[in-house]
């Protein structure tokens, strides 16, 4: 158990391109979470998996946005036409369910510069 | 909406002090508390995690203490060190649905050797 990875840990892009980052979780961990932070900011949530089902997504995510952990491993993250507004820290944390006690587990982010 | 206040935004103190960073929330219908230590470009490590039943964690240097009816916890360093320098975050969960966390924005310390 390595913890939570994501990949890559920095990317930059020009406005319009689409990106994608991929996160890995732990391995026993079910719940899968995508949060962006900004700078001087605490995390926003975005989105979050149950195994492979999305159940829950923030209003932050426009339809630019789309998230997929198609065999609840690993997920990606891709924002499509980037805009100047989307350049953060995106996130992505693992637990395994606990109920209101849950604990996640955060990977170190992948640094977003869109010029 | 829970909003989270962490004051203040920065601190620098010199090595050896004690310290306490502070956190308030605007509704006290929580489950729990908890502190998370973010380094530089990097993810969160979360320090401790109170219930909304507890009054106060303890893991080596740190305390975390909490007092639900006011709306604020505290967290303690002991003989602060170069290596505490970081953010620290506080985030209350106020169910337990996936969207029902909310983060502070942080107390950046520095600690000067």
């Amino acid at each position: 158990d390595t913890g939570v990875s994501q990949n890559p840990r920095h990317k930059i892009t020009k406005r319009g391109q689409n990106v994608t980052f991929r996160c890995d979780p732990i391995s026993e961990h079910n719940r899968l979470y995508w949060y962006r932070q900004t700078l001087g900011q605490g995390p926003e949530f975005l989105t979050y998996f149950q195994n492979e089902a999305q159940l829950e997504k923030s209003r932050l995510l426009s339809d630019r946005f789309s998230a997929e952990r198609p065999k609840g491993s690993f997920s990606t993250l891709e924002i499509q036409r980037t805009e100047q507004g989307d350049s953060a820290m995106y996130l992505c944390a693992s637990s395994f369910e606990q109920g209101t006690n849950e604990k996640l587990f955060f990977g170190s982010g992948t640094q977003l510069s869109v010029l | 909406k829970q909003e989270v206040t962490q004051i203040p935004a920065a601190l620098s103190v010199p090595e050896g002090e004690n310290l306490v960073l502070n956190c308030s929330f605007t509704d006290s219908a929580i489950y729990n508390l908890q502190w998370f230590r973010q380094d530089p470009g990097k993810g969160l490590t979360s320090l401790l995690l109170i219930q909304s039943s507890q009054r106060e964690q303890t893991s080596g240097r740190l305390n975390a203490s909490l007092d639900k009816s006011s709306g604020r916890s505290t967290l303690y360093i002991a003989a602060s060190q170069p290596g505490d320098s970081a953010t620290y975050l506080c985030a209350v969960r106020t169910g337990g649905g996936a969207n029902n966390l909310f983060f502070g924005t942080g107390t950046r310390l520095t600690v000067i050797p």
